[in-house]
């Protein structure tokens, strides 16, 4: 199975600050990597696909880089909506495999 | 807008078998874009795929689960199944029913999961 490895594991930051998240692959994806918002006790959401592709209705804050086995999610200006845990997730091979979350708080 | 609304017991006793059940509003089942996916997160833990099938009855599955899991699909009903044997608390989760839009290479509709916890 292809390991994915997110980093930090817990954020904290100030409403407005630039947040990063990055998620590293064991093996190359090309840009067949997903992210992932999931808030306290609800099912994940569809943020970016393709590595960089931003879903339909999710807001422009959001953007996602990279390709091969590195890969970041950047929000541009944190919003205290944005408090969730958020995941990566590879699609190039199978079985489908996520990594380990980053939980993002407001400071 | 599709929904997917997951169904069956809450509660499984050890060696077991895990039922349950995918309804899927707004959208058929029978549809060639998609593959229909059963994923599980235990309490704090990542996300696991299970396993998926597609409408022509095609499945694949997680090879750490594959001995111990199937998955159907009633077109008729707009429905898909998961049975997980032989159970034990490790099996414990909130297990969820998911769209996979393979074109987009992305899980883009998701059910609002179901908590199933293996116990005596």
């Amino acid at each position: 199975d292809i390991q994915m490895t997110q980093s930090p594991s817990n954020l904290s930051a100030s409403v407005g600050d630039r947040v990063t998240i990055t998620c590293r692959a064991s093996q190359t994806l090309s840009i067949w990597l997903a992210w992932y918002q999931q808030k306290a006790g609800k099912a994940p959401k569809l943020l970016i696909y393709k590595a960089s592709i931003l879903e339909s209705g999710v807001p422009s804050r959001f953007s996602g880089s990279g390709s091969g086995t590195q890969f970041t999610l950047t929000i541009s200006s944190l919003q205290p909506d944005d408090v969730a845990t958020y995941y990566c997730q590879q699609y190039n091979v199978y079985p489908l495999t996520f990594g380990g979350g980053t939980k993002v708080q407001i400071k | 807008q599709v929904q997917l609304q997951e169904s069956g017991p809450g509660l499984v006793k050890p060696s077991q078998t895990l039922s349950l059940t995918c309804t899927v509003s707004g959208g058929s089942i029978s549809s060639k874009n998609y593959y229909w996916t059963w994923m599980r997160q235990p309490a704090g833990k990542a996300l696991q795929w299970i396993g998926r099938i597609y409408s022509s009855g095609t499945t694949n599955y997680n090879p750490s689960l594959e001995s111990r899991v199937s998955i159907s699909m009633d077109t008729s009903k707009n429905q898909f199944s998961l049975q997980l044997n032989s159970v034990t608390a490790a099996d414990t989760a909130v297990y969820y029913c998911v769209r996979d839009a393979y074109q987009t290479s992305s899980l883009d509709s998701w059910g609002q999961g179901t908590l199933v916890t293996v116990s005596s």
